[in-house]
C-alpha cells in the first residue's frame, strides 16, 4: 500500500510564476490536508479537503492560493504569482474516513522562489 | 493561540539516557498526538492519547496527558542515535483540524 505521494519533491519558480503542487493520498483515504513549514518551525495548517469539497480553508491566504481535491486524480495546491515569501516546504497528509484523526504525511514539496 | 508549545526547544542527550519533551496548550482539545520528523522528511505519527486518558505506552514511548493543567509529556526511554529528530505535539481540535506546535529538536549522541 503506497504512502502519500507528493510531487514534485523540489520546485523552483521565479517571482510571478505559478506553482502547482500535487498530492495523491493513501488508498482508501478521503481526507486531505495541506500544511506549510518554514525552516525550523512547526507546520502551519492551510486547508482541509474531502473529495470535491473544501471543508476548512481558514489557514490559507485569501489571495493567490487555492486548493482542490477532484473526484478523480490528486489534490492540487496552486499558488499563483509566487513571491519569495512563499518559499517553504509544503506537506500533504491524508487520513481515513473514520473518527480517528491520524494523519499520514507525504515527503513534502520544497518550493524555492527566486 | 490554538497551537501547542513544546518545551524545551532543543534537547541533547547521550545514547541510553531518557528524553522528556513537554507540550502545553491553552484551548480545549479532543485528543492530543505526537509526531516525529526526520530532517527533510514528512511527519510520522507516533502516538495518540484521548482527552479522557491520562497515560499511554507504545514501545519505548510513554505519553501523559493532564487536561486540568493543559499539558502533555512525551518520554523516550533508553534513547538511541536513531531517535535524533524533531518531535511535535499536535492538538486535535473540533472540525477535524490538527494544529502543530513548533517542535522539540532532539539530538542523541552516540
Amino acid at each position: 500500500n503506497a504512502g502519500v505521494m507528493q510531487n514534485p519533491r523540489h520546485l523552483v519558480r521565479r517571482r510571478g510564476q505559478e506553482a502547482r503542487l500535487r498530492c495523491s493520498p493513501m488508498k482508501g483515504h478521503s481526507h486531505v490536508y495541506w500544511y506549510r513549514q518554514l525552516p525550523e518551525e512547526g507546520l502551519k495548517f492551510m486547508v482541509y479537503l474531502q473529495k470535491e469539497n473544501i471543508i476548512d480553508e481558514s489557514g490559507m491566504p485569501k489571495e493567490r492560493f487555492s486548493a482542490e481535491f477532484p473526484k478523480e486524480g490528486p489534490s492540487i495546491l496552486r499558488i499563483q504569482q509566487v513571491v519569495r515569501g512563499d518559499s517553504a516546504a509544503y506537506f500533504c497528509a491524508s487520513s481515513p474516513p473514520d473518527r480517528v484523526m491520524k494523519l499520514f504525511f507525504g515527503s513534502g514539496t520544497q518550493l524555492s522562489v527566486l | 493561540s490554538q497551537q501547542g508549545e513544546e518545551d524545551p526547544q532543543a534537547l541533547s542527550i547521550q545514547e541510553g539516557e531518557n528524553a522528556t519533551m513537554n507540550c502545553s496548550y491553552k484551548t480545549s482539545i479532543n485528543n492530543l498526538q505526537w509526531y516525529r520528523q526526520n530532517s527533510g522528511r514528512g511527519l510520522v505519527h507516533l502516538i495518540l492519547i484521548r482527552s479522557n486518558e491520562r497515560e499511554k505506552h507504545s514501545g519505548r514511548l510513554r505519553v501523559t496527558l493532564d487536561t486540568s493543567k493543559k499539558s502533555s509529556s512525551l518520554l523516550i526511554t533508553a534513547s538511541r542515535a536513531a531517535d535524533t529528530a524533531s518531535y511535535f505535539c499536535a492538538l486535535e481540535l473540533g472540525g477535524n483540524k490538527l494544529v502543530f506546535g513548533a517542535g522539540t529538536i532532539l539530538r542523541v549522541k552516540s
